[in-house]
């Protein structure tokens, strides 16, 4: 089973400030990674897919990037809505589309 | 529009059955992958069992033997089936669909709670 690992597992920032994420993969996973967005009581909500692909309506200011087994989110400019916790999801191998444990990005 | 809306959710005993169903709208259903996925209280997220558009089915290992995936395409309807509950499987389980080009999960439904306990 391919295990994702995500850092920090807390970040605390101001709105306006970049956010940055990570998630690393314990086997190479090509560009098959995906960050998912997750407010309380909510479903998550895909964001970016095979790594640095904006999924449909998502704002520009969510970017990734990376491939093989490092990764990053990044969020240019805070806006208050973003405050929530992020997962990565690995789809290497389907359908064992593994998840990472999460970063809660939370207001500072 | 997409729609998937659980259903079947509630509080069962150790050793226990439930069938959870999820109804789908807004898609031709029988042409996509479909997935559950589960989430325990202030946890992560845990894929538990997916089935494509053949009705071939899938399972981790926490699950496998225990867990059944089924689908009804005429009634626009995926189930689970769940034998054999344990306390750890208490989550809110969510349906997803899995993209046509991509496979991620662009639509979700709202999720059911399931909790097991005596």
């Amino acid at each position: 089973e391919i295990v994702l690992t995500q850092s920090p597992a807390t970040l605390s920032l101001s709105p306006g400030e970049r956010a940055t994420l990570s998630c690393r993969a314990s086997q190479s996973v090509s560009s098959y990674l995906a960050w998912y967005q997750q407010k309380p009581g909510q479903a998550p909500r895909l964001l970016i897919y095979d790594a640095s692909n904006r999924a449909t309506g998502i704002p520009a200011r969510f970017s990734g990037s990376g491939s093989g087994t490092d990764f990053t989110l990044t969020i240019s400019s805070l806006e208050p809505e973003d405050f929530a916790v992020y997962y990565c999801q690995q789809r290497s191998n389907w359908p064992s589309y593994t998840f990472g444990q999460g970063t809660k990005l939370e207001i500072k | 529009e997409v729609q998937l809306v659980e259903s079947g959710g509630g509080l069962v005993q150790p050793g226990g059955s439930l069938r959870l169903s999820c109804a789908a709208s807004g898609f031709t259903f029988s042409s996509y992958d479909m997935h559950w996925v589960r989430q325990a209280t202030g946890k992560g997220l845990e894929w538990v069992s997916a089935i494509g558009t053949a009705g071939d089915t899938y399972y981790p290992g926490s699950v496998k033997g225990r867990f059944t995936i089924s689908r009804e395409n005429a009634k626009n309807s995926l189930y689970l089936q769940m034998n054999s509950l344990r306390a750890g499987d208490t989550a809110v389980y969510y349906c997803a669909r899995g993209d046509i080009l991509t496979g991620y999960y662009s639509y979700w439904g709202q999720g059911t709670l399931v909790t097991v306990s005596s």
